[in-house]
């Protein structure tokens, strides 16, 4: 199975700033990998997909990069609305994987 | 507008089955594979099991291969995961997402599965 690394496990960001969330795959996942947004008590949400592509109505401070075995999920201005635990997925391979989770809060 | 509802969770005791289904609409269900993740408390997200579009290819992680079965109906836009042999370790809960080449674009609301004596 690929394994996900996600880092870190938990972040605290001031409003405005811009944070980093990555994820490392155990081998090349040829940038099958996507991003999701799980607020308390609710379905995840798509952000990126294919490792950069933004997906419909998602804000542009949300942007994704990488190739090969590294990605990361960047915002760029945090906003108290992002506040949830962030999720990778690797879709190259069954069984797709989820990286462990990043709770990101305001600070 | 996509909608995903899913149904027929609740407390069942360990070694028992239940039959999940996820009532699809807003799309054209029968041109889109189809999956199972689930979640168990506080932890993280776990794919459990996808569906091809005709229902000819099927998938499961390894721990719930032989034991849990994933169906559809497209004439009535339905998903179905039928699990037997249930475990303590199936706590969760059960989300249906539709399929868009190697990820999940919509999720349902989810389903709650409590395995409990």
């Amino acid at each position: 199975d690929i394994q996900m690394t996600q880092s870190p496990p938990s972040l605290s960001a001031s409003l405005g700033e811009t944070v980093s969330i990555e994820c490392r795959a155990s081998e090349d996942i040829y940038s099958n990998l996507a991003w999701y947004q799980q607020k308390s008590g609710k379905s995840p949400q798509l952000l990126i997909y294919y490792a950069s592509s933004l997906q419909d109505g998602v804000p542009s401070r949300f942007s994704g990069s990488g190739s090969g075995t590294q990605y990361s999920l960047k915002i760029s201005g945090m906003q108290p609305e992002d506040e949830g635990v962030y999720y990778c997925l690797q879709g190259s391979k069954y069984p797709y994987t989820f990286g462990a989770g990043t709770k990101l809060e305001l600070k | 507008e996509v909608q995903l509802v899913e149904s027929g969770g609740g407390l069942v005791q360990p070694g028992r089955s239940l039959k999940l289904s996820c009532a699809a609409s807003g799309f054209t269900f029968s041109n889109y594979g189809m999956h199972w993740i689930r979640q168990a408390p506080t932890k993280g997200l776990e794919w459990v099991a996808s569906i091809s579009p005709s229902g000819g290819s099927t998938y499961y992680r390894d721990s719930v291969k032989g034991r849990f079965t994933i169906s559809r109906d497209n004439a009535k836009s339905t998903l179905y995961l039928q699990m037997d042999s249930l475990r303590s370790e199936d706590t969760a809960t059960y989300y249906c997402a539709t399929d868009r080449n190697n990820y999940f674009d919509y999720w349902g609301q989810g389903v709650m599965v409590t395995v409990s004596s």
